[in-house]
């Protein structure tokens, strides 16, 4: 079965801090597409970031960056110089590759980041 | 504005009421896929259509119903409401079957059951 996990439930940081969200997922697909979104308080899901399974290479975006290791299984996620605008629910998602199990995304339960001033 | 359209944005009902939840999505995608999210259970796939037809299930329930038009936009239809339908419904939609191109999110229905 496939499955994400984020064991972290709420995190709260000061402002300027580093702050890594971590994130586990299982699946029988050899290929696979892994995502972040992120859910403001005003309710939407932004995407963040999709890699597939083939792509290991660590992923940097401003303050943003995301390590994957497939040997572990997981696609940590890491905000550099925390601000208060991060303040969010943060989700990590997977979903099968074109051909394989499934096309939905399996959300992790998400992780609550409180960044404060 | 990501391009999927959720109509209505809140909705407040009874208990045993139905109601419908509207999703247009995003120019050329032709997968629409349902999500509840709620308190307890977090964020559930509940069904996905591809090009009108049923591709996957997921936990959705029995009182749940979906369909896909052929102008491509769906609906999500609830009924015999419980209190503990009360969640966020977001749509989200792709170009292909799976999320090789990405998944695009409307902002989603607040559905109150009272």
């Amino acid at each position: 079965a496939q499955k994400v996990t984020q064991a972290q439930t709420e995190i709260s940081v000061v402002e300027k801090e580093d702050v890594t969200l971590d994130c586990v997922y299982e699946t029988r697909d050899t290929t696979y597409y892994l995502f972040w979104y992120k859910q403001p308080p005003s309710g939407e899901l932004v995407f963040l970031i999709r890699r597939n399974s083939f792509d290991e290479q660590n992923e940097i975006s401003g303050r943003y960056s995301w390590n994957f290791q497939k040997s572990t299984s997981s696609f940590n996620f890491t905000i550099t110089a925390s601000q208060v605008v991060d303040s969010a629910v943060y989700f990590c998602a997977l979903s099968g590759y074109p051909g394989g199990s499934q096309g939905n995304l399996i959300f992790g339960k998400g992780t609550k980041l409180s960044v404060k001033p | 504005d990501s391009g999927v359209t959720q109509t209505p944005k809140h909705l407040i009902t009874a208990t045993g009421q139905r109601v419908t939840l509207r999703c247009s999505p995003r120019s050329g995608d032709l997968s629409v896929y349902w999500y509840q999210q709620s308190l307890d259970q977090g964020l559930q796939f509940l069904i996905q259509y591809y090009n009108g037809e049923e591709r996957a299930k997921g936990n959705i329930l029995e009182r749940f119903s979906a369909q896909q038009f052929p102008d491509l936009h769906s609906e999500l239809n609830l009924s015999s409401l419980e209190l503990g339908d009360s969640a966020l419904y977001f749509c989200a939609s792709s170009v292909g079957r799976h999320g090789d191109y990405g998944y695009t999110f409307g902002s989603g229905t607040r559905l109150t059951v009272v």
